[in-house]
This record gives structure tokens, C-alpha cells and sequence, in this order.
């Protein structure tokens, strides 16, 4: 059973840059799920994707988007980078019904300058 | 909207001793979930609790859930300076978005 794999582990952006990070879901999910965590706060919920669409998000701005692709990996986009993105992004990999669970990737420590 | 209180926010203890990590949360869930995360890592699941009265142990540490009071507990016992970590309730909740909401978490630090 493999687990959620995130890349890249570090990244340094400039204010105004876009940045890309990418997650491999774990074997069996089909959903993945993006959050952000700021440093010395819990993780906050960007949003969700399902069967390839999003499937709700939190309460953050357009210039933060994803896509999800048929094998259930993901990419979380962010445009216009501002100082305040700074932060650990954790992708996690879902399945919905009873039995569902959430499996963390090791995250993407973004720094932006 | 569905919010999650833990407290207290920071801990320190002696290695020995006993305490409890409260967590708190404002409307319905029977699921919920406690993660350790390590300084500059990801988290680490520790406990998932499922129903009302559930508890579940693993080494040091135990974990309940009373979804009446809308209350769980991480209780700590005998602490080891291995368990210094900061730790994070959270509820999951499935209308629309299948998506964990968290608590602010607890910094715990635990001295020789």
C-alpha cells in the first residue's frame, strides 16, 4: 500500500510568482484534499477534489485552484504569491463512506520573499 | 460553521506525570481524530474515534470521545520527553466537502 507522496518537499517563490505542488493519492482513495498551515496554527481546509472536479472549498481566494487527474493525483496552484502564503501545504488522500480515513503527505514548506 | 476548540494551547510537564488535552467542538460529528505533528513535519495519526463512549489506547496515551458533551480527551500518562510533540484534534465533516476541521492544537513539552 503506498502512501501520499508530495512534491516538492521545500520552495522558495518571490511575492507575485506562481507556484504548482503536486500529490500522488494513496492506492484505493479517490479523493485528495488540500490544507494549509501556517506556522504555529492547525491545518486549514483550501479545498477538495473528486472524480476529477471540486467537491467544496474553504474560505480561500480564487488565485489559490487545483486540478485533479485520472489517477487521482493532484496539484494545488497559487497565482499572484503574497507574503501571508507562506506556509506548510499537506495534501491528504480520502475515501468517502463509513470506513473513510485521511492519509497525509509529508507536505510542501513554502517560503515566499 | 462547525469550529474546534482545544486547550490548553501550550504544556509544559515533568516526565512522570499525568494530563489531559481537551478538545471541544461546536456541532454534531461522531467522528473524530487526534494527530501528533513533529516541529517542520506532517502529521501522524494517532487515534481515530468513531462512536460515543469510544476509547482508544496506545502506549502513554489514551483518547475518548463523549459526543454528548461534544467533548474528547487525549489523556497522557507517566509522560516521556519522547512525547513532546504538538498535538491536534480534529472533526470530520461531511456535508458537501468530505474535510477534517482542527483545532488550534497543543504544544506539549515534557522535561526531564
Amino acid at each position: 500500500e503506498t502512501g501520499v507522496t508530495q512534491s516538492p518537499t521545500h520552495l522558495i517563490k518571490t511575492r507575485g510568482q506562481q507556484v504548482t505542488l503536486r500529490c500522488s493519492s494513496q492506492s484505493g482513495h479517490n479523493t485528495v484534499s488540500w490544507y494549509q498551515q501556517a506556522l504555529g496554527q492547525g491545518p486549514q481546509f483550501i479545498f477538495q477534489y473528486y472524480r476529477e472536479e471540486e467537491n467544496g472549498r474553504g474560505n480561500f481566494p480564487p488565485r489559490f485552484s487545483g486540478l485533479q487527474f485520472p489517477n487521482y493525483s493532484s496539484e494545488l496552484n497559487v497565482n499572484a504569491l503574497e507574503l501571508d502564503d507562506s506556509a506548510l501545504y499537506l495534501c491528504a488522500s480520502s475515501s468517502p463512506g463509513p470506513k473513510r480515513g485521511y492519509t497525509f503527505g509529508s507536505g510542501t514548506r513554502l517560503t515566499v520573499v | 460553521e462547525l469550529k474546534v476548540e482545544q486547550n490548553p494551547l501550550f504544556l509544559s510537564m515533568q516526565e512522570g506525570k499525568n494530563y489531559t488535552i481537551y478538545c471541544n467542538y461546536s456541532t454534531t460529528s461522531d467522528r473524530l481524530y487526534w494527530y501528533r505533528q513533529d516541529p517542520g513535519k506532517s502529521l501522524e495519526s494517532l487515534f481515530v474515534l468513531l462512536s460515543n463512549g469510544a476509547v482508544k489506547q496506545e502506549g502513554r496515551l489514551m483518547a475518548s470521545l463523549d459526543t454528548k458533551a461534544r467533548l474528547s480527551t487525549l489523556h497522557i500518562t507517566a509522560a516521556v520527553h519522547d512525547l513532546s510533540a504538538t498535538y491536534f484534534c480534529a472533526v470530520d465533516r461531511i456535508q458537501g466537502a468530505q474535510k477534517l476541521v482542527f483545532g488550534q492544537g497543543t504544544r506539549l513539552t515534557i522535561n526531564p
